[in-house]
């Protein structure tokens, strides 16, 4: 079946310090949603990508589906103790209905 | 704040209880989700409705049971639960389940379940 690897598992960073969490999917993905869920809250949509190449940017966090549109990534620049969280990835292979949640990079981030 | 209310925040039960969670959400979504989410897991799909009739069931037990009484309400009741069954219980809507859309999934605060 479909399934959703995340790399770092865990990032620890120093305040100001980028980041980056990479998704790569076994199959091919019609689209690809990024989620950020904060310790002990509940996820929360960030963004959506849909065509291959595409990079979508919001302030300081770009995103990236890759050519082959199996993977993809989140960049977040000079990261903020407020970037805190689990960051994970969510692939929907075309003709199914589901999304498969990746496995999630845990970011800290030392003030 | 998130659109989609779950209740309760945090239960605890026996393994001969029956109890339920309650979920609501009023912005015309007409799919609804529930996710088991174990410690330092991703979320795992477990039942979507969509247009209040049962879709998906991704081979969950019995012991639990989903029920949609409407467009708005989602229902997971449980019981004879199982140590392991203790998780987060997310609900979740969107606008539509169907391929080759996208709509965004809006999660709930969730559940915490914890089964002694």
């Amino acid at each position: 079946g479909q399934q959703v690897m995340q790399i770092p598992q865990y990032q620890h960073v120093q305040e100001g310090e980028d980041f980056t969490t990479y998704c790569n999917s076994s199959t091919t993905l019609s689209n690809i949603q990024w989620y950020k869920q904060r310790p002990g809250g509940h996820p929360v949509f960030l963004i959506q990508l849909v065509k291959s190449g595409e990079v979508k940017k919001q302030k300081r966090l770009t995103f990236q589906f890759g050519e082959a549109k199996k993977n993809s990534s989140l960049h977040i620049t000079a990261t903020q103790t407020t970037d805190v969280g689990t960051y994970f990835c969510a692939g929907r292979s075309s003709g199914t209905y589901k999304y498969i949640f990746g496995t999630g990079t845990r970011l800290k981030v030392l003030a | 704040d998130t659109e989609v209310t779950q209740t309760p925040k945090h239960l605890v039960m026996g393994m001969t209880n029956k109890k339920s969670l309650k979920c609501e959400q009023h912005m015309g979504h007409r799919a609804m989700y529930w996710y088991k989410q174990k410690a330092k897991k991703p979320p795992e799909l477990m039942f979507v409705y969509s247009y209040e009739k049962l879709s998906i069931n991704e081979s969950v037990p019995s012991r639990f049971s989903p029920e949609c009484p409407n467009s708005s309400l989602l229902n997971l009741h449980l019981h004879a639960l199982q140590p392991e069954d203790s998780a987060l219980y997310l609900c979740a809507s969107s606008q539509v389940h169907e391929p080759g859309s996208g709509n965004t999934i809006y999660f709930g605060e969730g559940s915490w379940l914890t089964v002694v």
